[in-house]
């Protein structure tokens, strides 16, 4: 069975501060993973995904996750946060034996401060 | 591209009494799903369609909750009777399988959800 832990439920930063929400993932085989965010009465929106190419990957508004094997980690991370960030973020993986159903994190809250 | 729509945005019914939620999944769209999301959780899915077929409802708690998706475009989630515990976001979301390479990708794009809430 396949399924993520987010370490954290709620992280403070600043503003113009470095963002690190992290993720842990347990699969049977190499997993699709993706984060998405959800800003309040919004959809959840997809932020990047991994799908075994580079293990570096780059999505929308200067977020960026590494996909470590050896870690079983997926790490979420940005340089340099903006008020804007703040949001719910869920980590999320599917195995590609069940193609498109995905198994959700319980989420990390960002708060970001002036 | 439109996106994923969804009505109501709010609700609010007591217990023992039935909703109903309805979702119009981005066009073209094959696959469609309804997900679960209470209060501090991650969302859980409920159950997927393909075209109109169930592909998978094993997390529905059959006895209250049907869905549908006739004609293969948009579906409605009913609950009925609602008990305290079903308050919660009702999202849907909907994909178009991309295959990448040697490998098929789904990628899922979600409607605003509907918030139920049963006092």
């Amino acid at each position: 069975a396949q399924s993520v832990t987010q370490l954290d439920s709620h992280v403070s930063v600043s503003e113009g501060t470095p963002v690190l929400l992290r993720c842990n993932y347990s699969s049977s085989y190499s997993p699709s993973l993706f984060w998405y965010v959800q800003h309040p009465n919004k959809g959840l929106q997809l932020l990047l995904k991994y799908t075994s190419a580079a293990t570096l990957v780059k999505g929308i508004n200067g977020f960026e996750a590494e996909f470590k094997k050896s870690e079983t980690s997926f790490h979420l991370t940005k340089p340099s946060a903006h008020m804007s960030d703040a949001a719910e973020y869920f980590c999320v993986v599917s195995d590609p034996g069940t193609a498109s159903k995905l198994t959700f994190g319980t989420g990390t809250r960002l708060q970001v401060t002036l | 591209e439109a996106g994923v729509a969804q009505s109501p945005r709010y609700k609010i019914i007591e217990k023992r009494q039935s909703v109903a939620f309805w979702c119009n999944p981005i066009s073209g769209h094959a696959t469609l799903y309804w997900y679960q999301q209470i209060l501090g959780q991650g969302p859980k899915l409920l159950i997927q369609f393909q075209n109109n077929g169930v592909v998978d409802d094993s997390q529905l708690p059959k006895d209250r909750f049907s869905a549908e998706r006739l004609k293969g475009v948009d579906s409605t989630l009913k609950i009925q009777p609602a008990k305290l515990e079903d308050s919660a976001v009702y999202l849907c979301a909907s994909s178009l399988a991309v295959l990448r390479g040697a490998q098929l990708s789904y990628e899922q794009y979600f409607g605003p959800g509907t918030r139920l809430t049963v006092t």
